[in-house]
């Protein structure tokens, strides 16, 4: 069965600084997704990674997946205020297949203190 | 556009009594999901259609949940026989299906209390 981890779960942080959420899973897959969600909200989708050694950038965040290691990183940059929020990472367990089926991570509550 | 949209966004239930929740897609999506959110377990997977069958219920927790999804548009999520423990946010996102893998755009939820 597959599982996704992230870490850490919560991260408090000053405006200004950089830091990284790792997400590890536990079986094949070069499938991994990104979300935010905001507190009462829904889900809304941040990257789309499809392949090993993937990176894609949006503003002050940077995600990467690493298919061998069975690693994705979220990196944030000169984290501002806005940031703060819910980051989920997904990944899809039929690997290269396409159910589109999602198993989440924990969830990784960012607070940006100004 | 119209985005994912679901209803209600708040349902108050007895335990035993039967609950419908709704799932309205973006227009074209091929690709329907139902995931459930609560504190104690997080964001699981329940049961995802292309077009009107489900290949997948791998996710649902037990026989008093079913779903169903007429016209390859709108799905409804029955929970039978409620329990406390189903007390959680039910979210729906579809996507485009095999021509957009895995970006799912999701719906605002609803949140289920069973007292």
């Amino acid at each position: 069965e597959l599982k996704v981890e992230q870490n850490p779960l919560f991260l408090s942080m000053q405006e200004g600084k950089n830091y990284t959420i790792y997400c590890n899973y536990s079986t094949t897959s070069d499938r991994l997704y990104w979300y935010r969600q905001d507190p009462g909200k829904s889900l809304e989708s941040l990257f789309v990674l499809l392949s090993n050694g993937a990176v894609k950038q949006e503003g002050r965040l940077m995600a990467s997946l690493d298919t061998k290691a069975r690693l994705s990183t979220l990196h944030i940059t000169a984290a501002v205020h806005d940031l703060s929020a819910t980051y989920f990472c997904a990944v899809d367990p039929s690997g290269s297949g396409n159910t589109g089926k999602l198993i989440f991570g924990q969830g990784t509550t960012l607070q940006v203190k100004p | 556009g119209a985005g994912v949209s679901q209803s209600p966004s708040n349902k108050v239930t007895e335990k035993g009594k039967d609950v419908e929740l709704r799932c309205d897609p973006i227009s074209g999506h091929t690709a329907l999901y139902w995931y459930r959110q609560s504190l104690g377990q997080g964001l699981e997977f329940l049961i995802y259609f292309q077009g009107n069958s489900a290949p997948d219920k791998s996710g649902l927790p037990s026989d008093r949940f079913s779903a169903e999804r007429t016209g390859g548009s709108v799905s409804t999520l029955t929970i039978q026989r409620t329990q406390q423990e189903d007390s959680a946010v039910y979210l729906c996102a579809s996507s485009l299906g095999l021509a957009d893998p895995g970006k799912q755009y999701f719906g605002p939820g609803t949140r289920l209390t069973v007292t």
